[in-house]
């Protein structure tokens, strides 16, 4: 069955930090994977998308993710975090229906 | 920049009352789906809507749900008899293309509060 594990409910970095979020992914044929956030109150933006090439990807925000086939893992990361940075982190497979299959997602608190 | 709008903000209803959600998609999008979210769970899929159909559903979009696009610019969820269990903040999104493959632009959501 197609699913998302992102093992971390809930991470916490000090500000200037770098993070690392990570997402596995359980998928039959080639996946297409998403990071989204969910500021509080607010719907979901798309932070970057992993469809074929260049397995390193980069978002908007100063966010990458790198997709590993072999780990079936696509992590987000981000050299050094800003205190807006702190809200909630979905990552997501898309299925050959076209529906997004979410992870639990990540809280990310910043320390100043 | 072009965004998915929905509305109401909150919708408050009573159980057994019938609620519309309602969603206006980005205007040269094709593809159009609504998920949702119970309070600290994960979005989950409810279904996908492409060409005045339903493209797909999921097991939670039974009876008590339909989806329809009523004229050339809103897209609506309705739920016949509310549960105390469909409460949750629903969203919708759209896409110019096929979502595996395309972006998905979600709105900010309604929460529903069936007491």
């Amino acid at each position: 069955a197609q699913s998302v594990t992102q093992p971390d409910i809930h991470i916490t970095v000090s500000e200037g930090a770098s993070l690392e979020l990570r997402c596995n992914y359980s998928y039959g044929a080639t996946p297409y994977l998403f990071w989204y956030v969910q500021s509080p109150g607010q719907g979901l933006q798309l932070l970057l998308k992993y469809f074929s090439g260049d397995t390193l990807v980069q978002g908007i925000k100063g966010f990458e993710a790198e997709f590993k086939r072999s780990q079936s893992s696509f992590n987000l990361r981000k050299p050094s975090v800003h205190w807006s940075d702190a809200a909630e982190y979905f990552c997501a497979v898309g299925n050959q229906g076209g529906k997004l299959i979410f992870g639990q997602g990540t809280e990310l608190s910043v320390k100043p | 920049e072009p965004e998915v709008t929905q509305t109401p903000s909150h919708q408050v209803t009573q159980m057994g009352q019938e609620v519309i959600l309602r969603c206006v998609p980005i205007s040269n999008h094709l593809y159009f789906y609504w998920y949702r979210q119970i309070l600290g769970q994960k979005v989950e899929f409810l279904v996908s809507f492409y060409n005045n159909e339903i493209s797909e559903k999921s097991e939670i979009f039974d009876d008590q749900f339909s989806v329809e696009r009523p004229d050339g610019s809103n897209f609506t969820l309705k739920i016949r008899s509310t549960k105390l269990e469909d409460s949750a903040m629903y969203f919708c999104a759209s896409s110019e293309w096929d979502g595996r493959r395309d972006t998905q632009y979600f709105g900010p959501g309604t929460r529903l509060t069936v007491l």
